[in-house]
């Protein structure tokens, strides 16, 4: 079983329709990030947790919300979806007693497309 | 500028070249390295940290410049399965992890 499984995989959907991405991890990890990559971009940081009480914004966070519904579970909102947000989308995690100090360990992905 | 750039390529090699790329940082006080790989659609998976003296695994050797600003990642003996985006990734000290756009290699056989 993955470690770090996302639901919806593909999405497809229109302008100003709220959108909810589902991120769950059995690593026992407290930190969890949101990214967005677009082809010729590196990843892009969205939101970041450190614990269920901690949330952060990461260097594209307008249009985006999240929710740290427990430590295994951390979920991204498009509140009213645009063209611009279509994207590819990673959930991660990584722990303090990872191996390597900062190894950060993704989801499959949801490749989102606003219409 | 962007933190971490790369050249994306595409490397086309025939299987058993040696194929060699490099990226480089902007942020000089970044403190740790590493080689994420992605293969197409899927994931970037963590394929080795660089550490200050370079380091081997296998067929792959990191190594890292500080006084340049770069890190490269050479792949001995290509396989066909080495086929994938080579993500370069860079901590600059905190949480935060920059990633370069990754550097595309195609091994033919």
């Amino acid at each position: 079983d993955a470690d770090v499984t996302q639901t919806p995989r593909n999405r497809i959907t229109k302008t100003g329709k709220r959108i909810m991405l589902e991120c769950s991890q059995t690593k026992g990890h407290d930190r969890m990030y949101w990214y967005r990559q677009d082809p010729g971009l590196g990843l892009r940081l969205i939101y970041y947790s450190f614990d269920v009480k901690d949330i952060n914004k990461g260097e594209i966070s307008d249009g985006y919300s999240v929710s740290r519904q427990a430590q295994a579970k951390f979920s991204l909102s498009l509140e009213s979806a645009i063209p611009n947000q279509t994207a590819l989308y990673f959930c991660a995690t990584s722990g303090e007693t990872s191996g390597s100090a900062n190894e950060q360990f993704f989801g499959p992905g949801t490749r989102l497309t606003v219409l | 500028r962007k933190e971490v750039e790369q050249d994306p390529g595409p490397f086309n090699v025939p299987e058993g070249a040696t194929v060699a790329f490099n990226c480089t940082y902007s942020n000089s006080a970044s403190q740790s390295f590493f080689w994420y790989r992605q293969d197409c659609r899927k994931e970037p998976k963590l394929l080795m940290s660089v550490y200050s003296s370079g380091n081997e695994d296998g067929r792959f050797t990191a190594q890292l410049n500080r006084a340049s600003q770069y890190i490269s990642l050479l792949i001995r003996d290509s396989k066909l399965s080495d086929s994938a985006t080579y993500l370069c990734v860079v901590n600059p000290g905190s949480y935060k992890l920059s990633f370069g756009a990754g550097t595309t290699v195609t091994v033919r056989a």
